[in-house]
């Protein structure tokens, strides 16, 4: 079946250590991105990756970094310089690559929920 | 970052009921608006991305309008299943901000059987 795969579901950090979400899909889509969920807020961008080896910020990048070194995957790193880590991380897809990407449906994964030890 | 707001946040309805509610975003230099449903312990399921001003889509018991130039969009569920108990979310994205997509925080609805 094709789709998203988060892993893992539940992470814990601890203070001063970076931490390293896995985003895999299958579907061969060419556009991936990152969104973080705090309760009470809408779903909001922190990176997104058009194709392979390119990325581009989000509305909330600082403290973020991601690679896209493949087209199934786009790993997100939160380093410790990201002060208030603890929410739900979704991962999405879409078709697109070097067209415009913002009109094309994004499928999601089942999220990882980051928590600090 | 710009402002999505979707009313209600929480809706209650009884099964068989129609139901509808609203997402509403800035009318300038707008691109597309997306419609998805996200159910509990689900991923979020795109259901409607929408273009141009008047714009209607169906799926189903579910349909969507879209006025752009007042800035509002319709989600409208015909005769609510229990199975439609979910979070409804809207996404909006500009022409101006390249691909930054900007959410509401959804509208919430439980149908009861």
């Amino acid at each position: 079946d094709g789709g998203i795969t988060q892993s893992p579901k539940y992470l814990f950090r601890k203070e001063g250590q970076n931490v390293t979400l896995s985003c895999e899909q299958n579907l061969n889509h060419d556009a991936m991105y990152w969104y973080r969920q705090d309760p009470g807020q809408g779903l909001r961008l922190i990176y997104y990756s058009q194709i392979v080896n390119d990325f581009q910020k989000g509305d909330i990048a600082e403290g973020y970094s991601v690679s896209r070194e493949k087209k199934e995957s786009f790993p997100l790193t939160v380093t410790s310089a990201q002060k208030n880590p603890t929410a739900f991380y979704l991962c999405a897809s879409s078709t697109g690559g070097t067209e415009r990407i913002s009109n094309q449906p994004q499928h999601f994964g089942d999220g990882t929920r980051l928590s600090i030890l | 970052i710009l402002n999505v707001e979707q009313s209600p946040q929480s809706l209650h309805v009884q099964e068989g009921d129609s139901t509808n509610f609203t997402c509403s975003f800035p009318s300038s230099n707008f691109y597309a608006l997306h419609w998805y449903r996200w159910e509990t312990a689900k991923s979020p399921e795109a259901l409607f991305v929408m273009t141009l001003n008047g714009d209607e889509k169906k799926k189903g018991r579910i349909s969507a309008t879209l006025n752009t130039k007042e800035g509002y969009s319709y989600l409208y569920i015909k005769g609510s299943q229990p199975e439609d108990s979910a979070t409804y979310l809207c996404a909006f994205t500009t022409s101006n901000t390249c691909n930054q997509f900007y959410f509401g925080t959804g509208t919430s609805l439980t149908v009861i059987p």
